[in-house]
């Protein structure tokens, strides 16, 4: 089993629509999240980071965390044709001995067509 | 506040040659970690430098070996290249002693291998 698992999609979606992102996790030692977002042969671009379970809003997005289920969603509101990019979720545990090495999924790729 | 700068964008090599990769961090950033990035999957840990040392490192083998300049710019060098190492290098710069853990990323050096 992968410590970070996420759905590689292709998603497609109409514009407008809500859209959920989402991965899991195994190691409960992971405590703080990330979303990026990478369009096509850029480099990721940081979203939102979160370190705890709950929500988090920014825009329209919101960044949901699920400790107890090792589960979190970004979800994205009115959805543009702008948002079609490749999504990663990165988690880091709690401690790593001073570096901070996250660990990414492998990323769900999202269309929104108009 | 510049962000953070790879060069060059792309490089064609052929297989059991070497190849440097450059990354110039984000201004006031002391932290320079690198990836590869395979298609279609997430970034894979390569190493991490903080202020000149080795911080951390991936699953990679010594062929792989990095360097961190005292202006924090840094060097990804590949050795006897292998088909397999053609990807999307990423460089990512962040700031060690802030207590906080984003990531910056860089656009990304494509290799290709023949």
């Amino acid at each position: 089993q992968k410590e970070v698992e996420q759905d590689p999609g292709p998603l497609s979606v109409p514009e407008g629509a809500i859209v959920s992102l989402n991965c899991t996790y195994s190691n409960s030692a992971f405590q703080y999240f990330m979303w990026y977002r990478q369009y096509s042969r850029k480099g990721p671009e940081l979203l939102m980071y979160t370190y705890s379970s709950g929500n988090k809003e920014d825009g329209r997005f919101t960044a949901q965390v699920d400790k107890s289920s090792k589960y979190i969603s970004l979800f994205i509101r009115d959805s543009q044709p702008s948002d079609s990019a490749t999504y990663l979720c990165a988690i880091l545990p709690a401690s790593s001995g001073g570096s901070y090495i996250p660990t990414f999924g492998r990323g769900t790729s999202l269309i929104v067509h108009p | 506040e510049t962000g953070v700068t790879q060069s060059p964008t792309h490089l064609i090599k052929t297989r059991g040659q070497q190849v440097t990769l450059r990354c110039s961090s984000q201004s006031g950033h002391n932290t320079v970690s690198w990836y590869q990035q395979a298609l279609g999957q997430g970034p894979q840990f390569i190493f991490q430098y903080y202020r000149e040392e080795e911080n951390g490192r991936g699953n990679f083998p010594p062929r792989f070996s990095g360097l961190q300049f005292p202006n924090y710019s840094s060097e990804l060098n590949v050795n006897a290249l292998e088909l397999d190492d053609s990807a999307l290098y990423l460089c990512a710069s962040s700031d060690s002693g802030t207590g906080t853990y984003e990531q910056y990323f860089g656009p990304g050096t494509r290799l290709t291998v023949t």
